[in-house]
């Protein structure tokens, strides 16, 4: 089953430029929305979260974006920049959830 | 330094062999998780734990098996019945499951079949 799709699997963008990744669920139960950073080699951190009860959250140059009613939530990334380049995860999830499901992940490139 | 410690960083299984991944946290975390990497794939769940001395199966627990005698130490074997191990293995911690409380990745593990 198919409960998150993240899109989109692969993203190019140029220095300076705004990096766009979504994810849509299907669980309406969920109430937590992660996203995580992943660089080659290393385990993922946690980047930034947003609970259903705002629509926006930004944390420098990092926002999510969360529409409830068309159950997707996205990360965006103003200014990127060569040191963003990694591998992006979204896991919703809620709580008392033993097993959390993430995303397939989003391999973003940022050119100097 | 708090932290999830795996090791070794890189592990090399021979056909019939049982290999151990190492797993030790110190963030007093009651909640500890194995995910299996694999390119394009996401992360998926093999086991998690909730509190010493109990485990449960995630969704691709088949061919492996853990134990948790100890809060810090979630250790996973890999064991031959496992055909296709080869992959990046990621320990996680979170201060318990009953909340959204975030994961705690460790730095993993890449098996590779010799």
């Amino acid at each position: 089953q198919q409960q998150v799709k993240q899109s989109p699997q692969s993203l190019i963008v140029q220095k300076g430029g705004i990096s766009i990744i979504n994810c849509a669920y299907e669980n309406t139960a969920f109430d937590y929305f992660p996203w995580y950073q992943q660089f080659p080699g290393k385990g993922p951190a946690l980047l930034i979260a947003i609970r259903p009860d705002v629509s926006e959250k930004k944390e420098g140059r990092f926002t999510i974006s969360f529409n409830k009613s068309a159950k997707q939530f996205s990360l965006h990334i103003m200014d990127s920049q060569p040191g963003d380049s990694a591998t992006y995860f979204c896991a919703p999830n809620q709580g008392g959830s033993e097993k959390l499901v993430f995303g397939k992940g989003t391999k973003l490139t940022v050119n100097p | 330094d708090g932290g999830i410690t795996q090791s070794p960083k890189y592990l090399f299984r021979k056909e019939g062999q049982n290999v151990t991944l190492s797993c030790e946290q110190n963030l007093n975390h009651d909640a500890m998780y194995w995910y299996r990497q694999d390119p394009g794939q996401g992360l998926r769940l093999i086991y998690y734990s909730q509190i010493v001395n109990d485990f449960q199966k995630g969704d691709i627990a088949e061919g492996y098996s853990v134990s948790r005698e100890k809060k810090e130490s979630f250790p996973l074997t890999v064991t031959s019945a496992q055909k296709n191990p080869t992959a990046f293995y990621l320990c996680a911690s979170s201060l318990n499951s009953a909340t959204n409380e975030k994961l705690f990745f460790g730095s993993g593990t890449q098996l590779s079949v010799l």
